[in-house]
């Protein structure tokens, strides 16, 4: 059974970058078949989806933020991750790493990890 | 603003029926069969209660389930349970970009 965990740093400073990492276990990331994905949750708001990639590299954003996310992928280590850049108070989120099977739906998630922006 | 939407609340006792919808567009909700629901407890990850309209993953209550009309999805629950109380989001594919959309969000307060 697949699992997927989120790790980095809880607190950024407003202008740098957010980078956390999905590690991937009971399952390949290059099976194949999967886009491997992120989103976030503002406090008390609802979620809102970062992008996903494909083992293979191809990656699609949401355009409300694709001028500064960056999604890639390690096969090599089973992971992918996220770098967000240029961070304000407004992308203090739970970011969640997701799989999403090319059926369309997101499952299963991580646990979530909270990044709070904020010097 | 959340490119799908839901209501904000929805409240049922124990036993009854409920129904959630979630409203899109001929772009997406309508487009394509692959609206997902999700149930949220407070400080829980979401979990996969629906997909592709109205399929149940393995493991979810048969007390849920889904449909869909035109531009608008819906989730029912019935023989409502205290544990049922949460937040529950819809979402569909889009294909093109954004090619996934979120809806607000819809609280379930079990009375």
């Amino acid at each position: 059974q697949v699992q997927l965990q989120e790790s980095g740093p809880g607190l950024v400073k407003p202008s740098q970058t957010l980078s956390l990492t999905c590690t991937v276990s009971g399952g390949s990331i290059s099976s194949g078949g999967y886009y491997w994905s992120w989103i976030r949750q503002h406090p008390g708001k609802g979620l809102e989806w970062i992008g996903y990639i494909y083992y293979s590299g191809s990656t699609y954003y949401n355009p409300s933020l694709k001028s500064r996310v960056t999604i890639s992928v390690d096969t090599s280590k089973n992971q992918f991750s996220l770098k967000l850049s240029s961070v304000t108070a407004a992308d203090t989120a739970v970011y969640y790493c997701a799989q999403y099977p090319d059926g369309n739906w997101f499952d299963p998630w991580g646990q979530g990890t909270l990044v709070t922006v904020s010097s | 603003q959340s490119a799908l939407t839901q209501p904000a609340s929805v409240s049922g006792s124990p036993g009854q029926s409920i129904t959630i919808s979630c409203t899109g567009t001929s772009s997406d909700v309508g487009s394509y069969n692959l609206v997902s629901w999700y149930q949220q407890h407070p400080g829980k990850a979401p979990k996969l209660m629906i997909y592709e309209g109205s399929k149940r993953p393995s493991g979810v209550s048969n007390r849920f389930s889904g449909s869909k009309s035109g531009n608008t999805a819906s989730l029912t629950i019935s023989g409502l349970q205290a544990e049922d109380e949460a937040d529950y989001y819809c979402c569909s594919y889009a294909g093109s970009s954004p090619h996934v959309v979120f809806g607000g969000g819809t609280k379930l307060t079990v009375l």
